[in-house]
C-alpha cells in the first residue's frame, strides 16, 4: 500500500495563479482532509470529505475549493494565489471518522 | 470551541535525560486524545492515542495518561534519545460530529548527545 501520496512536493506560485494540490489513497478510506500548517502553528482544517460526492468546510475554507468525484482522490484547488496562502498543506485520510488519520508527506506552496 | 494547549518549545535535552510535553484541552463531550510526531520534511505520524479516561496511550517509550479531571494529556519518555528529536503535536477528535482532529501548536524537541 501506498497509503497517502500528495503532489507536487513542492511549488513556488506568483500572485492571481491557481493550481491544483493533488491527494490520492489506496485504503479505500471514507473521510479525507486537507489542513494548512503555517510556522510555529499547528494545523488547521481547510476543507474534508466523508465520502465520494460528499465535501464540507473546514476552520479556514477561504480562497480554497476541493471536490471528491471519487473514493480515492481528493484535490485541493486554489484560485487565485495570495501570499497568505504560502503554507504546507497536508492531506489526510481515515476509514472511520473515530480513528485517527493518516498523513500525506506534504506539499510545501510559497506564493511570490 | 475545541482547543489543545501545549508546552512552547523548543525543548533541548541531553540523551538519556527525562522528558515531558505537557498538553491541556478544552473540549465539549468525551474526546479521543493523541500525539503525533512529525521528523524533518516529513508527514505527521499517529504517536500514540488514548480514547477514555484514565486510558495510557504507549509506544516507543513514549507513554500519557488520559485525565479528564485536570483535562490533560501529557506525553513522557524515560529516557530521550538524538532519534527522538522531532516537532510533536497533542490533538483532540470530537466525540460527535464531524471527528475532524483539533491540533496544538506543536512542541519542538531537541536531543543533544
Amino acid at each position: 500500500n501506498a497509503g497517502v501520496t500528495q503532489t507536487p512536493k513542492f511549488r513556488i506560485l506568483k500572485i492571481g495563479q491557481s493550481m491544483t494540490l493533488q491527494c490520492t489513497q489506496d485504503m479505500n478510506h471514507n473521510y479525507m482532509y486537507w489542513y494548512r500548517q503555517d510556522p510555529g502553528m499547528g494545523l488547521k482544517l481547510i476543507y474534508y470529505s466523508v465520502g465520494a460526492g460528499i465535501t464540507d468546510k473546514g476552520e479556514v475554507p477561504n480562497g480554497y475549493n476541493v471536490s471528491r468525484s471519487t473514493t480515492e482522490d481528493f484535490p485541493l484547488r486554489l484560485e487565485l494565489a495570495a501570499p497568505s496562502q504560502t503554507s504546507v498543506y497536508f492531506c489526510a485520510s481515515s476509514y472511520d471518522r473515530g480513528q485517527p488519520p493518516l498523513f500525506g508527506q506534504g506539499t510545501r506552496l510559497t506564493v511570490v | 470551541g475545541n482547543s489543545v494547549t501545549q508546552m512552547e518549545g523548543p525543548v533541548t535535552l541531553s540523551e538519556e535525560a527525562f522528558l515531558t510535553i505537557n498538553c491541556t484541552y478544552t473540549a465539549t463531550g468525551y474526546p479521543s486524545l493523541f500525539w503525533y510526531v512529525q521528523y524533518p520534511g516529513e508527514g505527521l505520524q499517529l504517536l500514540l492515542k488514548a480514547t477514555k479516561a484514565d486510558d495510557k496511550g504507549s509506544n516507543k517509550g513514549f507513554e500519557a495518561t488520559y485525565r479528564k479531571e485536570t483535562t490533560s494529556f501529557h506525553l513522557e519518555k524515560g529516557s530521550v534519545q538524538v532519534s527522538d528529536s522531532a516537532v510533536y503535536f497533542c490533538a483532540l477528535s470530537e466525540s460527535t460530529g464531524r471527528r475532524a482532529l483539533t491540533f496544538g501548536s506543536g512542541t519542538r524537541l531537541q536531543v543533544q548527545p
